[in-house]
């Protein structure tokens, strides 16, 4: 099956916690997104990269980090620096980065809490 | 500042009932617009994209409208079924990208099909 995968579908934390959030696509896909969903929001780009070993900052990247080793891979990890990091949080990717205006395909899903 | 606005915020529909989703935007220059279905707890799903040179473009029965002029979509769907209950999302790309956050999605039309 292709498509992509995100593990574990709920998280809950106690507050000061690093979370890892896990992102696996087998699309073949070069461009990987991360976004956060708040509710009466629309989607929110945190951080996105548009090839192995690089990666940039969108609009709330503010107590987030990310890592792009493999090209099927884009963990984000959620710092205790994150102020209000209850979300559904989504991970999208697409044949190319955000330049080429294509499709963004997105995974299931993980939905934080933090208490 | 790009906005994307979605009315009416939520709806409810008999089944075998057609309505209409509104999406007004203000991007420009503009590229493309998206229609995404998301059902509760998964990822949005793509249903249709269209340049802003298109009018039209149905998916089964989902049939997005573009007026590029007004800057207004319209997503209807006809002989709804209980299965079309989800959030739609309107999402639009301007013209010219390369830096973060450059997709812009609207909140979302709640729909509830009831029998």
């Amino acid at each position: 099956d292709g498509g992509i995968t995100q593990s574990p579908k709920y998280l809950f934390r106690k507050e000061g916690q690093n979370v890892t959030l896990s992102c696996e696509q087998n699309l073949n896909h070069d461009a990987m997104y991360w976004y956060r969903q708040d509710p009466g929001q629309g989607l929110r780009l945190i951080y996105y990269s548009q090839i192995v070993n690089d990666f940039q900052k969108g609009d709330i990247a503010e107590g987030y980090s990310v890592s792009r080793e493999k090209k099927e891979s884009f963990p984000l990890t959620v710092t205790s620096a994150q102020k209000n990091p209850t979300a559904f949080y989504l991970c999208a990717s697409s044949i190319r980065g955000l330049a080429g205006n294509g499709e963004q395909y997105f995974g299931p899903g993980t939905r934080l809490t933090v208490t | 500042k790009n906005q994307v606005e979605q009315s009416p915020q939520s709806l409810i529909i008999l089944e075998g009932k057609n309505c209409t989703l509104q999406c007004n935007y203000t991007v420009s220059p503009f590229s493309n617009l998206r229609w995404y279905k998301q059902d509760t707890g998964r990822g949005p799903v793509s249903l249709t994209i269209m340049t802003f040179s298109e009018n039209t473009k149905s998916n089964g029965r989902y049939t997005a409208t573009l007026d590029a002029d007004t800057k207004q979509s319209s997503l209807h769907i006809t002989a709804s079924q209980l299965s079309d209950s989800a959030s739609y999302i309107c999402v639009v790309s301007p013209l010219r990208t390369g830096t973060a956050s450059k997709l812009t999605f609207g909140t979302g039309t709640r729909l509830q099909v009831t029998l």
